[in-house]
């Protein structure tokens, strides 16, 4: 996943902390996501970023907030963390001219008692 | 709004073929991506396919893309048990990168 770092790789929180995710690449995509996965359940697309200074919702965004400063980097940030949000979180990004690109960040596996 | 849609399970037996299904709905895409993720790891990307591509064969790996009917299919040739997985299509349209729900393939011995 060179170009793409996600951090923290693990992180445990209780009921009610907050904490923020950060996401940042080096390779000068604009699109930016950040997705959660559950088991059964795929990838579900919380918030995109489809250029700086722009963010809109996804699926699932409630209980979430993001923040794209720069072109680098998006964070995504849990305010009052619940139960429901264990999960492994991942941030991706995207580019037009496409290909054989690897697209994702290594994830955050967050678990909240 | 796009949606992706994957079978949930495949039970293959070793050395048979697998054949993996997905369709998509957002007409604007340009590659489309089948991913592998293996349990308590990241996603792998396997392999793409153009837009205007019908096939693509990349060594056991065999993408098909039928574009009228939105249909993408991944054949895993001489399937082994290292291939058991959960395998997901991803559409890169317009919008967002959007996943099937990932389909668990298990190979028995």
């Amino acid at each position: 996943n060179a170009g793409v770092t996600q951090t923290p790789k693990f992180q445990v929180l209780k009921t009610g902390q907050s904490m923020t995710l950060q996401c940042a690449q080096d390779m000068n995509h604009n699109s930016m996501y950040w997705y959660r996965q559950d088991p059964g359940m795929g990838l579900r697309l919380i918030y995109y970023s489809a250029s700086e200074g722009t963010t809109d919702k996804g699926e699932v965004p409630n209980g979430y907030n993001v923040s794209r400063l720069n072109k680098r980097e998006f964070s995504l940030r849990l305010e009052s963390a619940a139960p429901s949000q264990t999960s492994v979180y991942f941030c991706a990004m995207k580019e037009l001219a496409g290909g054989n690109e690897q697209f994702f960040g290594p994830g955050t596996r967050l678990t909240v008692l | 709004g796009e949606d992706v849609e994957q079978s949930l399970f495949l039970s293959v037996r070793e050395g048979d073929s697998s054949v993996i299904n997905c369709t998509y709905t957002d007409s604007s895409s340009t590659y489309l991506y089948w991913y592998k993720q293996e349990p308590g790891a990241g996603l792998q990307l396997l392999t793409y396919i153009f837009s205007n591509m019908d096939m693509k064969q990349d060594q056991r790996l065999t993408v098909l893309l039928n574009k009228k009917d939105k249909h993408l299919s991944l054949r895993i040739a001489d399937t082994q048990t290292g291939d058991s997985a959960i395998y997901f299509c991803l559409d890169t349209g317009r919008r967002a990168l959007t996943f099937g729900s990932g389909t668990r393939l298990q190979v028995q011995p």
